[in-house]
């Protein structure tokens, strides 16, 4: 089955260290991965996504992923933390059925809160 | 402004008394899907519509009910709550069928059932 982990619940930095959540897909999923995030008390927003173009993947507010095949991964980071960056984080990847159809389901990863302290 | 609306942000209710949270989106998106969020579960599916009249289950449909009368609306119906179906909820669109396109999502609706 299609399925993403996220490695770590929560994650804390200080404000101006690098960030770094993980996430790693299962090899039958397609060549197609998001990240979302969820500020507090709000919907989710996507981040940035893997359409197979490039394996380095720029997003909104500094955020990049580097895509590794080998690794199976697909880790979100940004060189330098900020305070508003706190928020949880999902990974997520379309499902597809045998004809490759996704009905719009994304499948998602458990979620990391990110802390930031000053 | 292109976006998914839901209401009630907040509502409590008790066992058993139907309710229903609407959903709404302006960018005349075929696809929606309601979608229940849980503390270490991340989202899960419970619905979804690939246009009006066209619905069907996703991972976790048990306890509720859509419809799909017009294509902007697609409201999560509950009709005998249960304390299990506290939770999270999300709306969310999607244009075409590409699994790549972007879902936008709605604010959420917290529910809490006693």
């Amino acid at each position: 089955a299609q399925s993403v982990t996220q490695l770590g619940s929560h994650v804390s930095v200080s404000e101006g260290a690098l960030v770094l959540l993980r996430c790693n897909y299962s090899s039958s999923v397609p060549p197609y991965l998001f990240w979302y995030v969820q500020y507090p008390n709000q919907g989710l927003q996507l981040l940035l996504k893997y359409t197979s173009a490039a394996t380095l993947v720029k997003g909104i507010n500094g955020f990049e992923a580097e895509f590794k095949k080998s690794e199976t991964s697909f880790h979100l980071t940004k060189p330098s933390a900020h305070m508003s960056d706190a928020a949880e984080y999902f990974c997520a990847v379309p499902y597809l059925n045998a004809g490759g159809t996704s009905y719009g389901k994304l499948t998602f990863g458990q979620g990391t809160i990110l802390t930031v302290h000053p | 402004e292109a976006q998914v609306t839901q209401n009630p942000r907040y509502l409590i209710t008790v066992t058993g008394k139907k309710l229903t949270v609407t959903c709404s989106q302006n960018m005349n998106h075929e696809y929606m899907s309601w979608y229940r969020q849980d503390p270490g579960l991340g989202l899960r599916q419970i619905y979804y519509s690939m246009n009006v009249e066209v619905t069907d289950k996703g991972d976790v449909p048990e306890g509720y009910k859509v419809s799909r009368k017009e294509k902007r609306n697609f409201p999560l119906i509950l009709e005998s709550p249960s304390p299990n179906q506290t939770s999270l909820y999300f709306c969310a669109s999607r244009w075409g069928d590409r699994p790549y396109n972007e879902q936008f999502f709605g604010p959420g609706t917290r529910l809490t059932v006693l």
